[in-house]
């Protein structure tokens, strides 16, 4: 039990282009979900929390505009990276949690930006 | 807030010997710890966790873990290494009181296990 996927794992766009990045909890229903970035070697980063039905929460000194987030339903939420640079290119992660404390983890998405 | 320390970001150790990844944590209400796992362009595993209770805790693939509230530490061991035990491990933290409930990572520890 307890599953969440990412789609896709990879993905590699262009430039000024956006992508988006899909979280699904597959077998159960998420009332918090979090978005987190991990560059290589590094720690994971939290980007933003969101709530279903609610707007999400970003953390300081990540862009709201640019790193859209939508909880749309209880089993799903999106990233997605608008206007896609280089430096946006990193490993994006997300978890869903239920209820109490425990968040489970998606695969990740590694996205490239050429 | 909460802050977690993992010490050394590289740790290397021979097959069949001691692991030891050492965590220290920083919270002002009783802590809920964790560690996990990352093998390489993977998303985290759960090993093991801390909420209440007995302060050893065992988790998966033979590890374990200590909470030692006067240390404020949670440091992960396993008796004997073995060469699939080689990936990232973070430390996290999260307060036990509190709506936000957030996770707060270490900055990991890069495990090397040599044959």
């Amino acid at each position: 039990g307890a599953v969440v996927s990412q789609h896709p794992s990879r993905v590699i766009c262009k430039s000024g282009t956006s992508v988006k990045i899909e979280c699904r909890s597959l077998d159960f229903q998420a009332t918090t979900m979090f978005w987190y970035r991990q560059f290589p070697k590094q720690s994971l980063m939290l980007m933003a929390t969101s709530n279903e039905g609610s707007k999400a929460t970003y953390e300081q000194g990540v862009e709201k505009d640019k790193f859209l987030i939508n909880h749309a339903s209880l089993t799903l939420s999106t990233l997605t990276v608008t206007s896609a640079h280089p430096e946006d290119s990193s490993f994006y992660i997300c978890s869903a949690r239920e209820v109490g404390y425990e968040q489970y983890f998606g695969p990740g998405t590694r996205l490239t930006v050429t | 807030a909460q802050s977690v320390t993992q010490l050394g970001s590289h740790v290397s150790v021979s097959e069949g010997a001691l692991v030891l990844l050492r965590c220290n944590y920083s919270s002002s209400v009783p802590p809920y710890l964790f560690w996990y796992v990352q093998y390489p362009n993977q998303g985290l595993q759960l090993l093991l966790k801390y909420t209440t209770g007995a302060t050893l805790v065992k988790g998966i693939n033979g590890f374990e873990a200590e909470f030692k509230k006067s240390e404020t530490s949670f440091h992960l061991t396993k008796p004997s290494a073995h060469m699939s035990d080689a990936a990232e491990y973070f430390c996290a933290v999260i307060l036990s009181s509190g709506s936000a409930r957030q996770l707060t990572f270490g900055s990991g520890t890069q495990l090397t296990v040599l044959p």
